[in-house]
């Protein structure tokens, strides 16, 4: 069985600030993991990948995520927050044996002036 | 490439009613899975249909069915709908391997009064 952890279901930053979203994965077996967003009244958008090639994953509109076995993190990153990233963000698991993804419970970015 | 499309994408349904909801993947993909989305569970996986046939199934009550036909295209069924059937849900499609991306629509929005 897999499992995801968001830490802290609200974080606030400031525009042009360091944008840092915590996702700490379990899993049995190696792990597909992802990150989506998620605009209010809209679907989940992909915004990145971790599927074993490389350790440092870029995504879009400038996120990046970096996967950590000996810590089992995969935290989402920005160097610089924009007003237009305020959303909400959940990292996810799957294994190579099932197409079902678990989620985390989310994380609503709030982007401030 | 056209994205994954819901049908409807909101509905207004009593208690006691059926609803059915419908989505069609992007085009090649064969896999389609159902996620339920609500402010206290969080998302949760329904089920996943490929070739036609139920591949993987969460923790649901049967009252919550679904199938795919052969071009693909999916549909859910609530039958007796509750209040706490009132979500967010969530069609996502990929190709037919496990593990690979999921690419969500934009979900329908169903209100059980």
């Amino acid at each position: 069985a897999q499992s995801v952890t968001q830490l802290g279901s609200h974080v606030s930053v400031s525009e042009g600030a360091l944008v840092l979203l915590r996702c700490n994965y379990s899993s049995s077996v190696p792990p597909y993991l992802f990150w989506y967003v998620q605009y209010p009244n809209q679907g989940l958008q992909l915004l990145l990948k971790y599927t074993s090639a490389a350790t440092l994953v870029k995504g879009i509109n400038g996120f990046e995520a970096e996967f950590k076995k000996s810590e089992t993190s995969f935290h989402l990153t920005k160097p610089s927050a924009h007003m237009s990233d305020a959303a909400e963000y959940f990292c996810a698991v799957t294994t190579g044996t099932a197409s079902k993804l678990t989620f985390g419970t989310g994380t609503r970015l709030q982007v401030t002036l | 490439k056209a994205g994954v499309t819901q049908t409807p994408r909101y509905l207004i349904k009593t208690r006691g009613q059926q609803v059915t909801l419908s989505c069609s993947p992007i085009s090649g993909h064969r896999s389609v899975s159902w996620y339920q989305q609500t402010p206290g569970q969080g998302l949760q996986f329904l089920f996943e249909y490929f070739s036609e046939t139920q591949r993987n199934k969460g923790n649901f009550p049967g009252r919550f069915s679904g199938r795919q036909f052969s071009n693909s295209r999916s549909e859910m069924n609530v039958s007796t709908l509750e209040l706490g059937d009132s979500a967010l849900y969530l069609c996502a499609s990929s190709l037919d391997d496990r593990g690979e991306t999921q690419y969500f629509g934009p979900g329908t929005r169903l209100l059980v009064l």
